[in-house]
């Protein structure tokens, strides 16, 4: 089956700076990455994803970009606010939906 | 995005019981409804994948005749933990899926097993 694993577990920034997230997986069937932002208590909420025949997506301050021949893809945050600390979970689909193990992020003012 | 309501948010149950969660998509119909289960600051972990009309998937690991899932329409999911024990406590999430890919979640229900 798939496995997806995502790096770093934790990742402190200054406020302004940007934040780097990388996954990688295994099953080349895996046709979907989305990335899910979740505040402590929340739901997953989806902030950005990405499909396997587009090589990078952006929105604002969030890119994402996807190397099918390598298997990974990595979320981009730039400027960041205080407001983005959260653990950022990296998933990827074939079928369902097998996460990353989630990368804490504290951006500090 | 879509709306994915969960009930109940929380709940405290006695070993041995049962415990039923809702999973309702508001402003949509869902042929797939996912179940997860989350513990203290880790992943979320599959748990079972719920088809409308027909019988859940369920991970490897995952007991199905302990958790069981009825699927019963296009926008109810509903997970019943049975004989629930202590090492049941954790959060459990929905999630429906929309069009192709996209999953939308529910807010969550932590269960504590006393």
């Amino acid at each position: 089956g798939e496995n997806v694993e995502q790096h770093p577990s934790t990742l402190s920034v200054q406020e302004g700076d940007s934040a780097v997230i990388k996954c990688t997986y295994s099953d080349s069937a895996s046709n979907y990455f989305p990335w899910y932002k979740q505040e402590l208590g929340k739901r997953p909420q989806l902030i950005i994803d990405i499909r396997s025949n587009v090589g990078e997506k952006k929105d604002q301050r969030i890119a994402v970009t996807l190397n099918k021949t390598a298997k990974h893809f990595s979320l981009h945050i730039t400027e960041t606010q205080p407001e983005d600390s959260a653990v950022y979970f990296c998933a990827a689909m074939v079928n369902d939906m097998r996460f990353g193990a989630g990368t804490r992020l504290t951006v500090k003012p | 995005g879509a709306v994915v309501s969960q009930h109940p948010s929380r709940v405290i149950c006695k070993s041995g019981t049962s415990v039923k969660i809702e999973c309702r998509s508001l402003d949509f119909q869902a042929t797939t409804m996912f179940w997860y289960r989350q513990f203290p600051k880790q992943s979320l972990m599959l748990m079972a994948t719920s088809n409308e009309g027909s019988k859940a998937t369920y991970e490897q690991g995952v007991e199905k005749d302990k958790f069981l899932i009825n699927h019963a329409s296009l926008t109810l999911s509903t997970l019943t933990v049975t004989s629930a024990h202590p090492e049941d406590s954790s959060f459990y999430i929905c999630s429906a899926q929309v069009g192709v890919n996209e999953q939308y979640f529910g807010p969550g229900t932590r269960l504590t097993v006393t």
